[in-house]
């Protein structure tokens, strides 16, 4: 139990589209989602936490108009990178906290996108 | 705030050889502590966790114990194996208060390569 699917794994779209990705809890719901990216052999960074039916809570330094965050239900969340640039090609993580248990995160396979 | 720091790496190390990836951190309150693995391409995947002070967390033979007086969770294995290879995320955990959302907050990894 307790697994964090995203969709898609891999993307490659041109500089100046936007791009959509999901993050669905397939076995429990999820209460909060995060949202985290990844550069090469480096740390994960929390880019923004959200709630269901709420607006998501962003971290210092992360624009949320470039960054569409949207938890629309308690199994699905989605992060959309708008008008997307080289800069913003990363490796994007979800994870899914369940409203019942310890507080444990469960997280999805990530989502490696190429803005070309 | 929070923070944890973790062994500078890579760590090489031949099959069968003892492996020990430091990591301290520093907290407000009383943190939960965990290590996550993620292997290449994958996302995090939850190693093990403790959740108070002297508390061992173990699993696939890797062990960590929750040092209050040093502030440390290092990860041990007696022998490791080629497919241990992977990086190595020490992260704590903050219940939520104020601004803190609850959020884990990550160490910057620690690669290993284990070789035949």
């Amino acid at each position: 139990g307790a697994v964090v699917s995203q969709h898609p794994s891999r993307v490659i779209c041109k500089s100046g589209t936007s791009v959509k990705i999901e993050c669905r809890s397939l076995d429990f719901q999820a209460t909060t989602m995060f949202w985290y990216r990844q550069f090469p052999k480096q740390s994960l960074m929390l880019m923004a936490t959200s709630n269901e039916g709420s607006k998501a809570t962003y971290e210092q330094g992360v624009e949320k108009d470039k960054f569409l965050i949207n938890h629309a239900s308690l199994t699905l969340s989605t992060l959309t990178v708008t008008s997307a640039h080289p800069e913003d090609s990363s490796f994007y993580i979800c994870s899914a906290r369940p409203w019942f248990g310890d507080n444990e995160q469960f997280f999805g396979p990530g989502t490696r996108l190429t803005v070309l | 705030g929070n923070s944890v720091t973790q062994m500078e790496g890579p760590v090489t190390l031949s099959e069968e050889a003892f492996l020990t990836i430091n990591c301290t951190y520093t907290a407000t309150g009383y943190p939960s502590l965990f290590w996550y693995v993620q292997y290449p391409g994958e996302g995090l995947q939850l190693l093990l966790k403790a959740t108070k002070a002297d508390d061992k967390g173990s699993n696939k033979g890797f062990e960590a114990t929750y040092r209050k007086e040093t502030t440390s969770f290092h990860l041990e294995k007696g022998s490791v194996q080629v497919s241990d290879s992977a990086v190595y995320f020490c992260a704590l955990w903050v219940p939520p208060g104020g601004t803190s959302y609850g959020k884990l907050t990550f160490g910057q990894g620690t690669i290993l390569t284990v070789h035949p």
